[in-house]
């Protein structure tokens, strides 16, 4: 297995603009988490899937970001608008059932200017 | 509020020395415990764990301590090596929360030659 990708690997936009990011899960995984990181508070937990259900978004930080798992080796984060403070790695990750360790894809670095 | 907390955020060594690398948490319902290395432009890869039911594990080079009373727990690298320079994060996670990681901001290993 190629392990969790994600796409696109860098992205710059201006503020205001839409910004989607996607990510394929290792197969037969039934977790996803989408994370983030920036300097100030570290890698933080947005969102996680279970069986392509969101089961907890407590970690969304505003009404601008959303996530989406239409099926089970594909998601979406999207930023609408995007603003500067948006700025940080966005990482994916999938857990198989029963394991507690994740494996992380190589994150996309986001710049909104 | 940090419930996992690395204090210290770089540490250089020298190379056949020993790394130790350390975490506090708060959070008394944690019960499993991750490490995980990243290098730049790459996403956090699974290292080592330790459940609470134990005080210590071992894998090669690696090993990590859980001291539960003082919500402690630690890394050792021995011996280090100049391909271990990374940063590690130390990660949490509750029976009752799922597969909800919750990380440490992270340490800058550096092995000097």
């Amino acid at each position: 297995d190629a392990g969790v990708i994600q796409s696109p690997r860098h992205e710059v936009t201006e503020m205001g603009q839409e910004v989607t990011l996607r990510c394929k899960p290792i197969s037969g995984h039934d977790y996803l988490f989408w994370y983030r990181q920036t300097m100030m508070r570290g890698l933080e937990l947005l969102i996680y899937f279970n069986n392509n259900v969101p089961i907890d978004d407590s970690g969304m930080p505003e009404d601008r970001f959303s996530a989406k798992m239409p099926n089970a080796s594909f998601s979406t984060l999207k930023i609408q608008p995007s603003e500067p403070r948006d700025s940080a790695v966005y990482f994916c990750a999938s857990a198989p059932r029963g394991d507690t360790e994740a494996f992380f894809g190589q994150g996309t670095r986001l710049t909104v200017v | 509020d940090q419930q996992v907390k690395q204090n210290s955020p770089s540490l250089s060594v020298q190379e056949g020395r020993i790394s130790i690398l350390n975490c506090d948490y708060t959070n008394s319902m944690f019960d499993y415990f991750l490490w995980y290395k990243k290098y730049p432009a790459e996403g956090p890869t699974f290292l080592i764990s330790i459940s609470s039911i134990k005080d210590k594990n071992e894998d090669g080079r690696f090993t990590v301590f859980l001291n539960k009373s003082a919500k402690h727990l630690s890394l050792h690298i021995v011996p280090s090596q100049p391909g271990d320079s990374a940063v590690y994060f130390c990660a949490a996670v509750s029976s009752g929360s799922a597969r909800q990681l919750t990380f440490g901001s992270g340490t800058q290993l550096t092995v000097l030659p």
